[in-house]
């Protein structure tokens, strides 16, 4: 299966929480796993990735936790501010990076409330 | 910093015409995608073109659909005969390495009535 399951649809986080996005895979081949930020009327961004050979990986106040076993990933926002409020896209590919289609999950719209 | 634009950034059209959605991706880029998001869905992949041929294709990616790089700088997406469930936002992203990160363009909303 291609499939990237994402959980929550939606969260709701009090100002200074930790937000925790779920992810789940069933391809074995996915090697690369990008977290993507949207807002409104505007296009994907890239927020953070990882790839299978490190369970984490943190760059300032996102963290994605990776377990290769269970075949999982979720990405953690701490401090949440009101400007973290998009909808965040979980994805995978097979290529280790850029090559390949992302396969992304159906999102999760984040609010944070001040 | 540098990224990819789109254009037109709306399009509206009759069911059963075509359309050519226009992207210039990042410079020196070598990888191009098409992406497409149906209001409140999950972005969906179409194509990928690598060295002037298609490197990788979606379901969604029928006979409707082509991909083409006329120059040094445009990448294009052509719906040949639209239809109203073509309605949707497209996305044009380019990658530079096989490893590397793919940039989101912002988009262009098609409307087909």
């Amino acid at each position: 299966q291609q499939q990237v399951k994402q959980s929550p649809q939606s969260l709701i986080v009090q100002k200074g929480g930790i937000s925790i996005i779920n992810c789940a895979y069933e391809n074995t081949a996915f090697d690369y796993f990008p977290w993507y930020q949207q807002f409104p009327g505007k296009g994907p961004a890239l927020l953070i990735a990882i790839r299978p050979d490190v369970s984490e990986k943190k760059e300032g106040r996102f963290t994605i936790s990776f377990n290769k076993s269970a075949k999982q990933f979720s990405l953690h926002i701490m401090d949440s501010q009101p400007g973290d409020s998009a909808t965040y896209f979980c994805a995978a590919s097979t290529s280790g990076g850029g090559a390949d289609g992302l396969t992304f999950g159906k999102g999760t719209h984040l609010i944070i409330q001040p | 910093e540098p990224e990819v634009t789109q254009t037109p950034s709306h399009q509206v059209t009759q069911m059963g015409q075509e359309v050519i959605l226009r992207c210039v991706p990042i410079s020196n880029h070598l990888y191009f995608y098409w992406y497409r998001q149906i209001l409140g869905q999950k972005v969906e992949f179409l194509v990928s073109f690598y060295n002037n041929e298609i490197s990788e294709k979606s379901e969604i990616f029928d006979d409707q659909f082509s991909v083409e790089r006329p120059d040094g700088s445009n990448f294009t997406l052509k719906i040949r005969s639209t239809k109203l469930e073509d309605s949707a936002m497209y996305f044009c992203a380019s990658c530079g390495t096989s490893l590397g990160t793919q940039y989101f363009g912002p988009g262009t909303r098609l409307l087909v009535l």
